[in-house]
């Protein structure tokens, strides 16, 4: 069974830039989570799915942050304009069920971003 | 809201030394309970978990007891190897609806041959 998929790897902007990412969650996930983490700390949770409608986004800054989910597979994370403190690994995680579940979240490999 | 504490690291140990990554949580309700790890390079991975009081998750030889009385979940493994050098996760979820998972800030464990 294939992981969850995340591109780019790695990516490095500068301030005020604009930058995306894309993930690909485990075929049949129905949630789809995007994190961030910043060094030294735990992940935090930005936004997540359940197929294409948005469960929580109670942190994410939606002035310059977005994610869209538009065929409930994959995903799409945006950053419009970038800030040095967005330096951060972005995390995607998928998931079978969630609603009063404790299904297992399955994570990709992440995207670190650096602003410069 | 919800919390969790995890001990400072990085914690040093010699190879098939006693493990123990104390976790301490803070929630509403009945919450499940999560040890992630995230080998260098890597994403997190689930390594075991935990879902009522007094359940034990295990996997890989290590161990992490559901303690509602301390409000804790201790991960331990008996004789760690170099291979388990990584940052680990103590995490909680509250059943019902859709709860967000709250990770804690991880701990990093370097085993030294």
């Amino acid at each position: 069974e294939a992981g969850v998929a995340q591109s780019p790897r790695y990516k490095i902007i500068e301030k005020r830039q604009s930058v995306a990412f894309w993930c690909n969650p485990i075929s049949g996930h129905a949630t789809l989570y995007w994190y961030q983490q910043i060094l030294g700390q735990g992940p935090k949770l930005l936004i997540q799915f359940q197929n294409n409608g948005v469960v929580d986004d109670s942190q994410l800054p939606k002035d310059r942050f977005s994610a869209e989910r538009l065929k409930g597979v994959d995903s799409t994370l945006k950053i419009q304009p970038a800030k040095l403190e967005d330096s951060a690994v972005y995390l995607c995680a998928s998931s079978l069920m969630e609603r009063g579940g404790t299904d297992t979240q399955y994570f990709g490999p992440g995207t670190r971003l650096t602003v410069l | 809201g919800n919390s969790v504490t995890q001990m400072e690291g990085p914690v040093t140990l010699s190879e098939e030394a006693f493990l123990t990554i104390n976790c301490t949580y803070t929630a509403t309700g009945y919450p499940s309970l999560f040890w992630y790890v995230q080998y260098p390079g890597e994403g997190l991975q689930l390594l075991l978990k935990a879902t009522k009081a007094d359940d034990k998750g295990s996997n890989k030889g290590f161990e992490a007891t559901y303690r509602k009385e301390t409000t804790s979940f201790h991960l331990e493994k008996g004789s760690v190897q170099v291979s388990d050098s990584a940052v680990y996760f103590c995490a909680l979820r509250n059943s019902g609806g859709y709860q967000k998972v709250t990770f804690g800030t991880g701990t990093k464990l370097q085993v030294i041959p």
